[in-house]
C-alpha cells in the first residue's frame, strides 16, 4: 500500500525566509498529492494541490513541485511570515480494490519567528 | 468546511465503555473519512466509506465501528477493544470523481480522553 514520508518533522526560520518542506511516496499509482495546513486546536485546511500530470503550481507565496520520476513532491513557501506558523501535512491519494484515500505525512511543524 | 459537523467537540470515555463520535455534512459529498490524530504521527486513516450503506477499513481500524445509513452521516464507535483511545478524531468529506482528485474537507474534530 502507499506510504508517505515527510520531512522534516520541525522547521524554525525568520520572518521573510523561505521553508521547504519534502514528501517522497511510494506508490507509482499515485496521481494526486493536497498540502493541508492545521493552526493549533482547529481542522486541516487544504492550501495547494497538485496532479500528477504537472510538475509545479504556484499561489501567491506557495508552490508545490512533483518529480513523479523519484516520487517526491515539495512545498515551498517564500516571504514566511508568522502567521504561517503551524503544521503541515503533505497527503498522496491511494487507489485499491476497496476505493480511494488520502494517505498523509506524519505533519511538519513549521516556525516563523519575526 | 463549515457544511461538516462534530459532536461532541471534548468526549470522555470510562473504562469499557463503547462511545460513538458524531459526524454530519451537508455538502451532498459522496465520501466520509474519519482520521485519528496523535502528536508526532500525522492523521492516520480509521474508516471510509465511497457510498451509502457501505465503508472499508483504513489503516488502523482495530477497536472501532462505523456505519454509513445516510449520505450525510458517518458514525464511529470507539469500542472497548480499542486499548488507547485517547487522540484527537477528525472527520472528512469530499466528492468522489473517477479519476481525478478529491480535495477532502474536515470537520472541527473530536477530542476523546479516557477517564
Amino acid at each position: 500500500g502507499e506510504n508517505v514520508e515527510q520531512h522534516p518533522s520541525t522547521l524554525s526560520v525568520q520572518e521573510g525566509d523561505s521553508a521547504v518542506i519534502k514528501c517522497t511516496y511510494s506508490d507509482s499509482a499515485s496521481n494526486y498529492f493536497p498540502w493541508y495546513k492545521q493552526e493549533l486546536g482547529k481542522r486541516p485546511q487544504l492550501i495547494i494541490d497538485i496532479r500528477s500530470n504537472v510538475g509545479e503550481k504556484k499561489d501567491q507565496r506557495i508552490a508545490v513541485t512533483l518529480n513523479k520520476t523519484a516520487k517526491h513532491f515539495s512545498l515551498h513557501i517564500t516571504e514566511t511570515q508568522p502567521e504561517d506558523s503551524a503544521v503541515y501535512f503533505c497527503a498522496a491519494r491511494r487507489t485499491n480494490q476497496a476505493g480511494t484515500a488520502l494517505i498523509f505525512g506524519k505533519g511538519t511543524t513549521l516556525s516563523v519567528s519575526s | 468546511d463549515g457544511g461538516i459537523t462534530q459532536s461532541p467537540k471534548y468526549l470522555f470515555r470510562k473504562e469499557g465503555q463503547n462511545v460513538t463520535l458524531s459526524c454530519e455534512q451537508n455538502l451532498n459529498h459522496d465520501a466520509m473519512y474519519w482520521y485519528r490524530q496523535d502528536p508526532g504521527q500525522g492523521l492516520r486513516l480509521i474508516y471510509y466509506s465511497q457510498i451509502v450503506n457501505d465503508f472499508q477499513k483504513g489503516d488502523i481500524a482495530e477497536g472501532y465501528s462505523v456505519s454509513r445509513e445516510k449520505k450525510e452521516s458517518f458514525p464511529l464507535t470507539v469500542t472497548s477493544a480499542q486499548k488507547n483511545p485517547t487522540a484527537f478524531y477528525l472527520c472528512a468529506s469530499s466528492i468522489v470523481i473517477a479519476g481525478s482528485g478529491e480535495t477532502q474537507y474536515f470537520g472541527p474534530g473530536t477530542r476523546l480522553l479516557v477517564l
